[in-house]
């Protein structure tokens, strides 16, 4: 199993320019959810997912959109980057039972200049 | 919002010495938590977790403690590693949503 795998690794965007970053699992997770890390700050929930067809707001996330066509794959799109979007992204899934952990990616580095 | 903290943002400690890494929480319905390790440039690793019902539980060199009275949740890391040397998270889990502390970077000195 390759767990969560996210793509692309690296990404440069322009203010404004749109961009969708994706997360594929293959645990037959229901849960999927979208994170998103900063320098002194722990990970902030952006948007997440109990189920296919399915989404749900988290702490912080105005700027961004998901979807989640399929159970395995779950997409993270900014449809106008600006720079206070620069971040580390990180995907992760989990079973739909109580008290089982996160999977993680290993992240999506994004720079908005 | 959520209040997850640790106690120190470093910890160095001699290869070969227990590691403790510490944190706070701040939700008393919180009933599971998670110890993190994350290297450089990679996601969050699963470490340990430990139900509510639960004060201790041990795995391979890591034991968590969790102490419901104070909210405060602990990592131990017995004969610490070089490989140890990173950062450690801890997570409480709310329902649907988990809420993080910031971390504590490990450095493991030879």
């Amino acid at each position: 199993n390759a767990g969560v795998t996210q793509t692309p690794k690296f990404r440069v965007l322009k203010t404004g320019q749109s961009m969708t970053l994706l997360c594929a699992q293959d645990m037959n997770h229901e849960y999927m959810y979208w994170y998103r890390q900063d320098p002194g700050m722990g990970l902030r929930l952006i948007h997440y997912s109990v189920g296919e067809g399915t989404t749900a707001k988290g702490e912080v996330p105005d700027g961004y959109n998901v979807s989640r066509l399929k159970k395995q794959n779950f997409l993270l799109g900014l449809e106008s980057a600006a720079p206070s979007q620069t971040s580390v992204y990180f995907c992760a899934s989990r079973e739909n039972w109580d008290n089982s952990p996160l999977h993680f990616g290993n992240g999506t580095r994004l720079t908005v200049t | 919002g959520e209040s997850v903290g640790l106690h120190l943002p470093t910890l160095s400690v001699q290869e070969g010495d227990n590691s403790i890494i510490n944190c706070a929480y701040s939700n008393s319905a919180s009933d599971y938590f998670i110890w993190y390790k994350q290297e450089s440039g990679k996601g969050p690793q699963f470490i340990i977790d430990i139900r509510s019902n639960m004060d201790k539980r041990q795995g391979q060199r890591v034991t968590v403690l969790l102490n419901k009275t104070v909210k405060h949740l602990s990592l131990q890391i017995a004969a610490t590693q070089p490989g140890d040397s990173a950062v450690y998270f801890c997570a409480e889990n709310t329902g649907n949503q988990f809420y993080f502390g910031t971390g504590t970077s490990l450095t493991v000195i030879p």
